[in-house]
């Protein structure tokens, strides 16, 4: 079925530290996987994808790992601050004609100074 | 700037009235979508729609129904409002296309049904 899950539903982390948001999903022909960050009061926001072909993908801070063995997609935050402190999403995105984004349940990240 | 505007922030409504939440984009995109967001649930579509009059059920459609009449323009309609359908509803819209993964959201419209 198109279901994805989240390991955690809160993590909490000190100003500086690396974290690291885990995913699991299960539908096998999803072609893009897709890490969302929404802000208290705010719709959610893009922050990086990773194609289903690929392990592996580095933004600005941020990595997302993709490992298709085991359906587990985790996003990466280096040196994390105050201001990523909020509920991180990821979807996965299939293609069945049309494109629809189907999201996780959700993980609130807390970052203390 | 790109924009995703919803109507109200805030609704409160009584079980069995008709209820409408707009959504407004102005940068073009073919695809729109409402989720509703419930805490532990995360987002679940509701309905998309791929262009001007073309519309699709989502995981929950029940209860629900949608407009699109113009491009720019997804309403999400609540035939007969009622108390489980009290949640934040969040409109997003984007361009289709191989590589574009990319969702605009608005701010979301927290619906009340009482």
């Amino acid at each position: 079925g198109e279901s994805v899950g989240l390991h955690l539903p809160t993590l909490s982390v000190q100003e500086g530290d690396n974290s690291i948001i885990n995913c699991a999903y299960s539908n096998s022909a999803s072609d893009y996987f897709i890490w969302y960050k929404q802000e208290s009061g705010k719709g959610p926001q893009f922050i990086i994808d990773i194609r289903s072909n690929m392990d592996k993908r580095q933004g600005q801070r941020v990595t997302v790992l993709l490992n298709k063995t085991v359906k587990h997609l985790s996003l990466q935050i280096a040196a994390t601050q105050p201001g990523d402190s909020a509920v991180y999403f990821c979807a996965e995105r299939i293609d069945t004609g049309f494109q629809k984004l189907v999201f996780g349940t959700g993980t609130r990240l807390l970052v203390s100074p | 700037d790109v924009k995703v505007t919803q109507s109200s922030r805030y609704l409160v409504k009584r079980t069995g009235e008709k209820v409408f939440l707009e959504c407004v984009q102005d940068m073009d995109h073919e695809n729109m979508f409402w989720y509703r967001q419930d805490p532990g649930l995360g987002l679940r579509l509701i309905y998309f729609s791929y262009d001007v009059k073309m519309k699709e059920k989502g995981d929950i459609p029940e209860g629900y129904s949608v407009s699109r009449e113009k491009k720019e323009r997804f309403s999400l309609i609540l035939e007969s409002a009622s108390t489980n359908q009290t949640s934040m509803y969040l409109c997003a819209s984007r361009t289709p296309g191989r590589g574009n993964t990319e969702a605009f959201f608005g701010q979301g419209t927290r619906l009340t049904v009482v």
